[in-house]
């Protein structure tokens, strides 16, 4: 039973425009959630991460949003740049569990 | 600062054959995770260790053991590597849980 769900294996998108990475959860105890970045060869890298207190969260031209009663998540990068062609991971946890729960990514492609 | 190290970066094992995929943080982290990614699986838990001394298994623990040996290291072990167990693994690290886990490089396993 896949608890954390990318549906979108992969998304192309022009540069400068906005890219939109989706994640939907089944388990409503999961209350902390996380994007990852990941370039072949390379170990995944942290991103960004939401609270389940709050329902947006900035950094740069990274915003996650949080809609706790839909269990979706979603990440928008804007502008779009080609560094950012990457696979992309949601991840959830739940408080005192210590697990984190990966979607199966998305792969962004952002074309010059 | 070298963050969290995986040894060996690749391996072939004939099946059958046991190894022990080692996992070192100079983080001072208490909690460590193993997992494997696998194409359209995403990342998915084998093991992890909430703090020294304990143990747990995730959702994909089968044909796997693992030992903390103390807070910076944290192994994977095969005793008898199947070609289903071909895959990329990679190694975590978190200050405590629920906060932001740092990935190793990954190993690349093969098992012919």
């Amino acid at each position: 039973d896949q608890q954390v769900k990318q549906n979108s294996p992969s998304l192309s998108v022009q540069e400068g425009r906005i890219s939109i990475l989706n994640c939907d959860y089944t388990n409503s105890m999961f209350d902390y959630f996380l994007w990852y970045k990941k370039y072949p060869a390379e170990g995944p890298t942290f991103l960004i991460s939401i609270s389940s207190i709050k329902d947006k969260n900035e950094d740069g031209r990274f915003t996650v949003f949080l809609n706790k009663s839909a269990k979706h998540l979603s990440l928008h990068i804007v502008p779009s740049q080609p560094g950012d062609s990457a696979v992309y991971f949601c991840a959830a946890s739940a408080s005192g569990t210590y697990k984190y729960i990966f979607g199966t990514g998305t792969r962004l492609k952002v074309l010059a | 600062n070298a963050g969290v190290t995986q040894t060996p970066k690749f391996q072939v094992l004939k099946t059958g054959q046991s190894m022990t995929l080692q996992c070192a943080q100079d983080m001072n982290h208490n909690s460590m995770y193993w997992y494997r990614q696998d194409p359209g699986m995403g990342l998915r838990l084998i093991y992890y260790s909430a703090s020294e001394g304990t143990t747990d298994k995730g959702e994909v623990p089968n044909g796997y053991n693992v030992s903390r040996l103390n807070k910076r290291e944290f192994s994977l072990r095969l005793e008898s590597a199947a070609p289903s167990q071909t895959s990329v693994y990679f190694c975590a690290s978190t200050e405590v849980g629920g906060g932001t886990a740092f990935f190793g490089q990954g190993t690349r396993l093969t098992v012919v």
